[in-house]
């Protein structure tokens, strides 16, 4: 089983849905964080925390929002998805190092 | 505020041909670490190496190598005789003292047969 295990994979949706990606990882790390990939823009950070009570926004918040249910779920929502929230969703986590992915969540919004 | 920039969008080469991937970095922190990732066709990011900024060593790693160079603030990846499998995206990475880890964009290998 995959350290960090993110789902759906795949989803396609319509313009106004709510939507929401899980993350969950059995690293025991407390560092957990959700980036969004586009094509020729690389990863960029959406949100981030660092312990179950502790949530910071990233460099690309609007119109996501996260939960962490606990020190291995760490969950983005999307509350009115668009089309150009279209992309390749990765969670992560750290422990001290570097950042262990998951396998990606790709989102489509019709 | 850190930064990283690839400027190679896409580099295309034969098989067997030597290639390098630049990286370029701007931080304020004196401590810091340089991390390479490799995401192939299939689309999982894959953890090549990590570097802190008090070891200016070079690394090999059969036919990858590191050179980080503080002076000119790069940390640039080689692929020597580079092989059809090595086709992906290769991202840089900086972490600094905010422990928020900020990607370049990315450059796209092609190598070819």
């Amino acid at each position: 089983d995959a350290d960090v295990t993110q789902t759906p994979r795949n989803r396609i949706t319509k313009t106004g849905k709510r939507i929401m990606l899980e993350c969950s990882q059995t690293k025991g790390h407390d560092r957990m964080y959700w980036y969004r990939q586009d094509p020729g823009l690389g990863l960029r950070l959406i949100y981030y925390s660092f312990d179950v009570k502790d949530i910071n926004k990233g460099e690309i918040s609007d119109g996501y929002s996260v939960s962490r249910q606990a020190q291995a779920k760490f969950s983005l929502s999307l509350e009115s998805a668009i089309p150009n929230q279209t992309a390749l969703y990765f969670c992560a986590t750290r422990g001290g190092g570097e950042l262990f992915f998951g396998e990606g969540s790709r989102l489509t919004v019709l | 505020a850190q930064k990283v920039t690839q400027a190679q969008t896409e580099i295309s080469v034969v098989e067997k041909e030597d290639v390098t991937l630049d990286c370029v970095y701007e931080t304020r922190d004196t401590t810091y670490y340089l991390f390479w990732y490799k995401q192939p066709p299939s689309g999982e990011l894959v953890f090549l190496i990590r570097r802190n900024s008090f070891d200016e060593q070079n690394e090999i790693s059969g036919r990858y190598s590191w050179n980080f160079q503080k002076s000119t603030s790069s940390f640039n990846f080689t692929i020597t005789a580079s092989q059809v499998v090595d086709s992906a995206v290769y991202f840089c990475a900086l972490r600094g003292g905010s422990y928020i880890p900020t990607f370049g964009r990315g450059t796209s290998l092609i190598v070819h047969p």
